[in-house]
């Protein structure tokens, strides 16, 4: 079954870090693109960051540029989202997707990881 | 940035009857490459984003063929022709032709 299960997420205080990852199963992991797309709280989708299948192109919201870094793990199937210097604005359900064959469109979603920033 | 404006943002529609969103993006989507990097997505109450619709009008796999993408250049069009209970969600669609990628703010079709 083609999966993406994200974890990581929880409650964290403004300023602190926090690191997501993204486990992939069910299809070949280095042949796609990943990326990060959040939600907030009843609201709709914001693109946060993406990397080529070879860590070799990478990409950043204006948002979260500085603060995030993205990176993964052909060998462990895994995608990760180290999240620094977190503000209340981040606050968001996390979601990884791939980039399939299918021209720029995210065709596997995960379920999501809530991240919360609040003191 | 490429902004994404999606009209309506909320689609009573009654079973059976048709639906359309309309996604007008701030520039052009032609991509250097000659594509245009223009998707759809639904989400359903409580579940992830679901792809429908790639590159203007291709079906992703499993998609029903009552759901259509269509148009060119800024302006494109998302229609179902025939609603039904399960297609009750948020749709989206979204641009991948010039980073930062960006979405529109989703248009939520519910039944009447």
């Amino acid at each position: 079954e083609v999966q993406l299960v994200e974890s990581g997420g929880g409650l964290v205080q403004p300023g602190r870090s926090l690191r997501l990852s993204c486990a992939a199963s069910g299809f070949t992991f280095d042949d796609y693109a990943m990326h990060w797309v959040r939600q907030a709280p009843g609201k709709g989708l914001e693109w946060v960051s993406g990397i080529s299948w070879n860590s070799g192109s990478i990409g950043y919201a204006d948002s979260v540029k500085g603060r995030f870094t993205i990176s993964r793990d052909n060998a462990k199937n895994s995608l990760y989202l180290q999240m620094n210097s977190l503000r209340a604005e981040d606050t968001a359900l996390y979601y990884c997707a791939s980039l399939g064959g299918y021209g720029g469109a995210f065709d596997i979603w995960g379920q999501g990881t809530m991240v919360t920033v609040s003191s | 940035d490429i902004v994404m404006t999606q009209t309506p943002l909320s689609s009573p529609v009654t079973l059976g009857q048709p639906a359309s969103i309309s996604c007008r993006s701030s520039q052009s989507l032609v991509h250097s490459d000659g594509n245009t990097y223009l998707s759809w997505l639904q989400q359903r109450p409580g579940q992830p984003p679901r792809l429908l619709i790639y590159k203007i009008s291709n079906r992703f796999s499993g998609v029903p063929d009552r759901f259509s993408g269509s148009g060119a250049g800024t302006d494109f069009t998302l229609k179902i022709s025939r609603v039904e209970a399960e297609d009750v969600g948020v749709y989206y669609c979204m641009q991948a032709t010039q980073f930062p990628w960006t979405f529109g703010q989703g248009t939520k079709v519910e039944i009447k």
